[in-house]
């Protein structure tokens, strides 16, 4: 499987650009890049998803080199409420399907 | 506005008892998941199903737990006998899959199940 690695914990800012880098050398040509959002208590939320280059939504925006063996997920601006737990997954296909790992993922504390 | 609901919330069951959790996914997802998250391994996929049928239960300990779709707005996440150690918070996820791809580009997950088994 494809193992992430990323930040165990970040500090910011409120309005500040927050960019949490991923490492992931074992990347298949076929798996797409996953980032999530865990607030205490929920479940996890789907943030952006991208294969190549740069992908942007009203969000976050997700950003891929060409050899896709790291990606930066850039929150712009952070706010108190995104404090949270932030997950990298890369997907590979398991018997038919892309199986996504969760790994430890960045805790991101938003302060004042 | 569609969410995955989950049944009970919290489930506080000595061991050896029968628990079962249940999943109602966003009506139109044709994929579930079901994970499993502790602070020591935190997030884990435990089975995950397509068109109600079960793909991937790699991640399940076979000898006591269980999952299964009897149709599709429901999913159920069965553990006997439980034991301590199956403490955690179960979460479900649906997502919808198009033909052409394995997997759906998003999951949606429900608020969980908290259990503890003393």
């Amino acid at each position: 499987l494809a193992k992430t690695t990323q930040p165990i914990s970040m500090d910011s800012y409120e309005g500040q650009e927050v960019n949490i880098t991923c490492s992931h050398n074992n990347i298949a040509t076929n798996d797409y890049i996953t980032w999530y959002q865990q607030f205490p208590s929920q479940g996890p939320r789907f943030i952006i998803q991208g294969y190549k280059t740069k992908v942007t939504n009203e969000v976050a925006s997700l950003f891929i080199p060409a050899d896709r063996k790291s990606s930066t997920l850039s929150l712009p601006r952070v706010s108190l409420s995104d404090t949270a737990v932030y997950y990298c997954l890369v997907g590979e296909a398991v018997t038919g399907f892309q199986k996504l790992v969760f790994g430890t993922g960045t805790r991101l504390l938003v302060s004042p | 506005d569609a969410r995955v609901t989950q049944t009970p919330r919290h489930k506080v069951t000595e061991m050896g008892q029968e628990v079962t959790m249940r999943c109602q996914p966003i009506l139109g997802h044709n994929t579930v998941f079901w994970y499993r998250q502790t602070m020591m391994q935190g997030l884990e996929l435990l089975a995950y199903f397509r068109n109600r049928a079960p793909l991937d239960d790699s991640g399940m300990p076979k000898d006591r737990f269980s999952a299964e779709m009897p149709d599709a707005t429901l999913a159920t996440l069965k553990i006997q006998p439980s034991e301590p150690r199956d403490s955690a918070v179960y979460f479900c996820a649906s997502g919808f899959a198009p033909p052409e791809r394995e997997s759906p580009n998003e999951q949606f997950f429900g608020p969980g199940t908290r259990l503890t088994v003393l």
